[in-house]
């Protein structure tokens, strides 16, 4: 199947700085990539859908101005989250689909500790 | 509101049996429904899909049935084995409205050697 590269796989931080998380798609070009956050033992809650070349669609209660992305080519979407809290402590995960297809393709997650 | 509801957090089977999951959901919109499987610290991997205008498919040792009228799908494992231990999460999708998927809460399988 179709291969997503997300990168970093951990990142711990300090509340107050910013972290960039990179989805990239290997094998093929994704005009729209998902990013999805899931807490412990909770399932994948879909934060927001990247649209290559235009702004980002976020789903209710998710702050664009704390989460903010980027998707400036067909391969790369990119997900910062500003001024980090330890609230914001979770494992993002990315996802594209290959095609016209249902089927989505998940990175493998980052997973934010902020202390 | 939970569109997609998985009611067992948690399945233990001993290897070489049938796992069967079972997966709710409320929104009659929904026209295509997946089932993933995930190791923890990892991303979801796609296991096998079926559409609203199918009632089952089948994949090696993967089968989902699809029960449009109670709302409900379910996914059988058989036989199952000790790799297959792992959270498994269903997932929803309305075709007509970009392809964004609803998961529910998963459902965390273990299978004794």
């Amino acid at each position: 199947g179709a291969v997503v590269s997300q990168h970093p796989s951990r990142v711990i931080c300090k509340s107050g700085t910013s972290v960039k998380i990179e989805c990239r798609s290997l094998d093929f070009q994704a005009t729209t990539m998902f990013w999805y956050r899931q807490f412990p033992k909770q399932s994948l809650m879909l934060m927001a859908t990247s649209n290559e070349g235009s702004k980002a669609t976020y789903e209710q209660g998710v702050e664009k101005d704390k989460f903010l992305i980027n998707h400036a080519s067909l391969t790369l979407s990119t997900l910062t989250v500003t001024s980090a809290h330890p609230e914001d402590s979770s494992f993002y995960i990315c996802s594209a689909r290959d095609g016209p297809g249902e089927k989505l393709f998940f990175g493998s997650g980052t997973q934010l500790s902020v202390l | 509101d939970q569109q997609v509801k998985q009611n067992s957090p948690s399945l233990s089977v001993q290897e070489g049996r049938i796992s069967i999951l079972n997966c709710d959901y409320t929104n009659s919109m929904f026209d295509y429904f997946l089932w993933y499987k995930k190791y923890p610290a990892e991303g979801p991997t796609f296991l096998i899909s079926i559409s609203s205008i199918k009632d089952k498919n089948e994949d090696g040792r993967f089968t989902v049935f699809l029960n449009k009228s109670a709302k409900h799908l379910s996914l059988h494992i058989v036989p199952s084995q000790p790799g297959d231990s792992a959270v498994y999460f269903c997932a929803a999708g309305i075709k007509a409205a970009g392809n964004k998927l609803t998961f529910g809460g998963g459902t965390r399988v273990l299978v004794k050697p």
